[in-house]
C-alpha cells in the first residue's frame, strides 16, 4: 500500500472547520483513500473514503485532488468530541486487503 | 452497521502466563481478520492477518510462536499471547472488513503484564 504523509498535529477552534491534509503521492490507480480517527484508548472509527471524486457524509467531506496525490478531510463544524488522532490511509479494494496506519494527525479542538 | 466485538476489554496477567483475546464479527462473516498492537502514543502496528480455516500470516518481526492466532470459524478469531512478559503490555485491536470497502475495528484490549 502507498505511504501517506500527514502533519503530526493541528489545532482548531470549536465551531470552525477543521481541514486535515494528507499527501499520498505514490497512490496507484486501484487504491482508495480512507480516513479513520481514534479517540484515546478506543478502536479506530471509520470516517469516509473515496477513489477520485469528492465525497461527503454526515461526518465529513473528502476532497481529493485531480491527480490523486493528495487529499483533505474537512470536518465542517468541529466540536470538542472531534479531538482525536486522524489517520489517512490508502488501500486497495477487497476484504483481505490490509489497512496500514501511518503516524496520523493529532487534532485538538479548543474552546 | 457491521460490529466487531472484542473481549476482554482489559486484562492483567502475571509474567509467564498466557492470555487469550477474542474477536467476533457479530452481524457478518469474516474470512479474514486483522490483529494490531498499539503502544502508548504510537500508531497501530499490524501484527498478523487471520485467515479462516488456514494459518495466519504474520508481519515481519512478529513472533508467530508467541502470538498464536486461531480463526476457527467465520465469526471468531483469537489471539493468544503466550508466556507473556511486561514488554508485551500493550493495546491490542482486531478488525475485519464486512465489505470490499468497509473496515470495522473492535474496541481493543488493554493488556498489562505484571
Amino acid at each position: 500500500d502507498a505511504k501517506t504523509t500527514q502533519p503530526p498535529s493541528m489545532d482548531c477552534a470549536e465551531g470552525r472547520a477543521a481541514n486535515l491534509p494528507c499527501n499520498h503521492s505514490t497512490i496507484s490507480g486501484n487504491e482508495y483513500v480512507y480516513w479513520y480517527r481514534q479517540i484515546h484508548s478506543q478502536g479506530p472509527q471509520y470516517i469516509i473514503h473515496g477513489l477520485k471524486n469528492n465525497e461527503t457524509n454526515e461526518m465529513a467531506s473528502l476532497i481529493i485532488t485531480e491527480d490523486r496525490k493528495s487529499s483533505t478531510l474537512i470536518l465542517p463544524h468541529a466540536t470538542l468530541r472531534d479531538t482525536a488522532v486522524y489517520y489517512c490511509i490508502v488501500r486497495s479494494v477487497g476484504t483481505a486487503s490490509k489497512l496500514t496506519f501511518g503516524t496520523g494527525t493529532r487534532l485538538q479542538v479548543t474552546l | 452497521g457491521a460490529v466487531v466485538s472484542q473481549h476482554p476489554s482489559r486484562v492483567i496477567c502475571k509474567s509467564g502466563t498466557s492470555v487469550k483475546i477474542e474477536c467476533r464479527s457479530l452481524d457478518f462473516q469474516a474470512t479474514t481478520m486483522f490483529w494490531y498492537r498499539q503502544f502508548p502514543k504510537q500508531s497501530l502496528m499490524l501484527m498478523a492477518t487471520s485467515n479462516e480455516g488456514s494459518k495466519a500470516t504474520y508481519e515481519q518481526g512478529v513472533e508467530k510462536d508467541k502470538f498464536l492466532i486461531n480463526h476457527a470459524s467465520l465469526t471468531l478469531s483469537t489471539l493468544t499471547v503466550t508466556s507473556a512478559h511486561p514488554e508485551d503490555s500493550s493495546f491490542y485491536i482486531c478488525s475485519a472488513s464486512p465489505t470490499n470497502y468497509g473496515y470495522t475495528f473492535g474496541s481493543g484490549t488493554r493488556l498489562t503484564v505484571v
